[in-house]
C-alpha cells in the first residue's frame, strides 16, 4: 500500500521568511496530493492540491510542487505570517480515493 | 464550498457503552465518505471506506466488529464505537467525497473528540 513520509517534523521561521516542506510517496499510481492545514483541536482544511499531470501550482504566497519521477511534492510558503502556524499534513491519493497522510509538520512562525 | 458536519463535538463516556458519531454532508450527495482516527500529535489514520448502500471497507488493522459504519444515504454516515474502552479514546474525523469529476476532492468534518472513562 502507499506510505507518505514527511520533513521535516517541526519547522521554525521568522515572519517573512519562506518555509518549505517536503513530502514523499511510494506508490507510483496516486495522482492526487493534497496539502491540509490543522490547528489545535479543530479539523484539517485543504490549503492547495496538485494532480499527477501538473508539475506546479500556485495560490498567492502559497506553492505545490509535484515531481513524479522522483515520486515526491513539496509545499512552499512565502512571507510568512504568524497566523501560518499549525500543523501541516501532506497526503497522497489515486482519483481521490482513501488519504494516506503524511506525519505532519508544526511550523511555527515568530514575528 | 461543501459542508460536512459531525455530531456530537464531544463525547465522554463509560468503558462498556457503545457510541454513536454521525458524518453528514449538508450541500452535496456524498456517495463515499472515509472516517479517520488521529490520537494527539499524530496524523491522521484511515480507519475506513464508507460507500452509500454497501458495507464499510476496512484498513488493515482496524476491527469491523468493533467500529460498526452504516451508510444508509448519499448524505450521512455512522460511525458506532462498540463496547468502547479508553484506548478508544481518540478524536474521530469523516470527510466526504465531492463528485466533481476533476474537481473532487475530499472536504473534513469539524471531528468528534471521544474520551472513554
Amino acid at each position: 500500500g502507499e506510505n507518505v513520509e514527511q520533513h521535516p517534523s517541526t519547522l521554525s521561521v521568522q515572519e517573512g521568511d519562506s518555509a518549505v516542506i517536503k513530502c514523499t510517496y511510494s506508490d507510483s499510481a496516486s495522482n492526487y496530493f493534497p496539502w491540509y492545514k490543522q490547528e489545535l483541536g479543530k479539523r484539517p482544511q485543504l490549503i492547495i492540491d496538485i494532480r499527477s499531470n501538473v508539475g506546479e501550482k500556485k495560490d498567492q504566497r502559497i506553492a505545490v510542487t509535484l515531481n513524479k519521477t522522483a515520486k515526491h511534492f513539496s509545499l512552499h510558503i512565502t512571507e510568512t505570517q504568524p497566523e501560518d502556524s499549525a500543523v501541516y499534513f501532506c497526503a497522497a491519493s489515486i482519483n481521490t480515493d482513501k488519504l494516506i497522510f503524511g506525519t505532519g509538520t508544526r511550523l511555527q512562525v515568530f514575528p | 464550498g461543501a459542508v460536512v458536519s459531525q455530531h456530537p463535538s464531544r463525547v465522554i463516556c463509560k468503558s462498556g457503552t457503545s457510541v454513536k458519531i454521525e458524518c453528514r454532508s449538508l450541500d452535496f450527495q456524498a456517495t463515499t465518505m472515509f472516517w479517520y482516527r488521529q490520537f494527539p500529535k499524530q496524523s491522521l489514520m484511515l480507519m475506513a471506506t464508507s460507500n452509500e448502500g454497501s458495507k464499510a471497507t476496512y484498513e488493515q488493522g482496524v476491527e469491523k466488529d468493533k467500529f460498526l459504519i452504516n451508510h444508509a444515504s448519499l448524505t450521512l454516515s455512522t460511525l458506532t464505537v462498540t463496547s468502547a474502552h479508553p484506548e478508544d479514546s481518540s478524536f474521530y474525523i469523516c470527510s466526504a467525497r465531492s463528485s466533481g469529476g476533476y474537481q473532487e476532492t475530499q472536504y473534513f468534518g469539524p471531528g468528534t473528540r471521544l474520551l472513554v472513562l
